[in-house]
């Protein structure tokens, strides 16, 4: 399967602890992409690298949150001190980095605090 | 006021009925738009982008009305499987970020 792989698919901790989460892209997108999705809700974009810029982020990104793609290949975000507020299903996209290409997503990461 | 919306359904129609969806968005400059699908705990998948002139694929057909702001889906035929939430994404200009509708949900009933 060469789709968005994401890991791991579920996560279960205590408010308080830190996470971290992994985004492997399609291998030729050079554009990776974070959002957070809630019951009910449409995604919401929280930050996007094209290889290992980081580009934009969102002000839903606290300064709990730090994203990194290091060698612009595969990504992590990682959440300090979780609250139960940031439960929610993290999804990761790609898309190659031209004009109108559609974003591909992978399976997410569920997280709940506990 | 959201920057795209949609009515969050569920539509409940009956298998071969037409449906359609509206979404409208905020930012008149707005350059890409796309339909995506979502079942039920899953990812969303592609469903088709949507360009100016209109656009068909199969069952599907995407509107695409920049003056009023809104685009459209609208399903011929439904099948039983085409039964999930329906996102209306937008992408405005100078970013590459999608910004995601609530998503519509449509149940097709046998």
């Amino acid at each position: 399967d060469t789709g968005v792989s994401q890991d791991p698919r579920h996560k279960i901790t205590k408010r308080g602890q830190n996470v971290t989460f992994r985004c492997d892209p399609i291998s030729e997108h050079n554009r990776l992409y974070w959002y957070r999705q809630t019951l009910g809700q449409g995604p919401e974009f929280l930050t996007y690298f094209q290889n290992e810029a980081q580009l934009e982020k969102s002000r839903l990104l606290s300064d709990r949150f730090s994203a990194e793609r290091p060698k612009g290949s595969f990504s992590t975000l990682e959440i300090q001190r979780t609250e139960q507020g940031d439960s929610a299903m993290y999804l990761c996209a790609s898309s190659l980095a031209l004009e109108f290409q559609p974003q591909h997503f992978g399976d997410g990461t569920r997280l709940s605090i506990l | 006021r959201k920057e795209v919306e949609q009515d969050p359904g569920p539509f409940n129609v009956p298998e071969g009925a037409t449906v359609a969806f509206n979404c409208t968005y905020s930012n008149s400059a707005s350059q890409s738009f796309f339909w995506y699908r979502q079942d039920c705990r899953k990812e969303p998948k592609l469903l088709m982008s949507v360009y100016s002139s209109g656009n068909e694929d199969g069952r599907f057909t995407a509107q695409l009305n920049r003056a009023s702001q809104y685009i459209s889906l609208l399903i011929r035929d439904s099948k039983l499987s085409d039964s999930a939430t329906y996102l209306c994404v937008v992408s405005p200009s100078g970013t590459y970020k999608y910004i995601f509708g609530t998503g519509t949900r449509l149940k097709v009933l046998a």
